[in-house]
């Protein structure tokens, strides 16, 4: 199985920060990478996907990145609505795996 | 719109079954494997079991394999998970979702297992 490595497990900063995340995989995933955000009590939303592109509809101060078997994902001036669970997931391989998650607060 | 609709969920019985649907609409059913993840209140997402296109290929988390039998209807555009041989540790929101680069969930339906 591919696991996924994901960073830190929580985070607290300041609205207008910039917020970074990071997901390792334990092998090369091809760039097969999504990034959700969760609220509580709801389904997980699509970010990002294929690494690096942004959803339609979703905020430009979103972003992800990828090198190797590290991805990133940025949040650009963060938003008070921006609070939230954030999680990586694989897709080139079955079982899909999951990031650990990221709560993410505002400080 | 592209829409995941889940049902079935409830309080069950260790040892017990229940049956969950995922209604599909908006989208070509066809052309998507669909997935079951599942989530503990509070903690995070893990993957439960897929369909392939056809029906016809599915695959399971080793900690259902041999309980839960994932099946689709493509006529009725519908995805079902049959959950028997419950356990406590089943306990979670599930969802049914599309986990490619054009993901898309459904809202979850809650899933008790107790006595």
């Amino acid at each position: 199985d591919i696991q996924m490595t994901q960073s830190p497990s929580s985070l607290s900063a300041s609205v207008g920060d910039r917020v970074t995340i990071t997901c390792q995989a334990s092998q090369d995933i091809t760039k097969s990478l999504n990034w959700y955000q969760q609220k509580p009590g709801k389904a997980p939303k699509l970010l990002i996907y294929g690494a690096s592109n942004l959803k339609t509809g979703v905020p430009s101060r979103f972003s992800g990145s990828a090198s190797g078997t590290d991805f990133t994902f940025t949040i650009n001036s963060l938003q008070p609505e921006d609070i939230a669970t954030y999680y990586c997931q694989q897709y080139d391989d079955l079982p899909i795996t999951f990031g650990q998650g990221t709560r993410l607060e505002i400080e | 719109e592209v829409q995941l609709v889940e049902s079935g969920g409830g309080l069950v019985q260790p040892g017990g079954s229940l049956r969950l649907s995922c209604a599909a609409s908006g989208f070509t059913f066809t052309n998507y494997w669909i997935h079951w993840v599942r989530q503990v209140p509070g903690k995070g997402l893990v993957w439960v079991s897929r369909v392939n296109s056809d029906g016809r290929n599915t695959r399971y988390a080793d900690s259902v394999k041999g309980r839960f039998t994932i099946s689709r209807d493509n006529a009725q555009n519908m995805v079902y998970l049959q959950m028997n041989s419950l356990r406590a540790e089943d306990t979670a929101v599930y969802y049914c979702a599309s986990l490619g680069n054009s993901a898309f969930w459904g809202q979850g339906t809650l899933v008790t297992v107790s006595s």
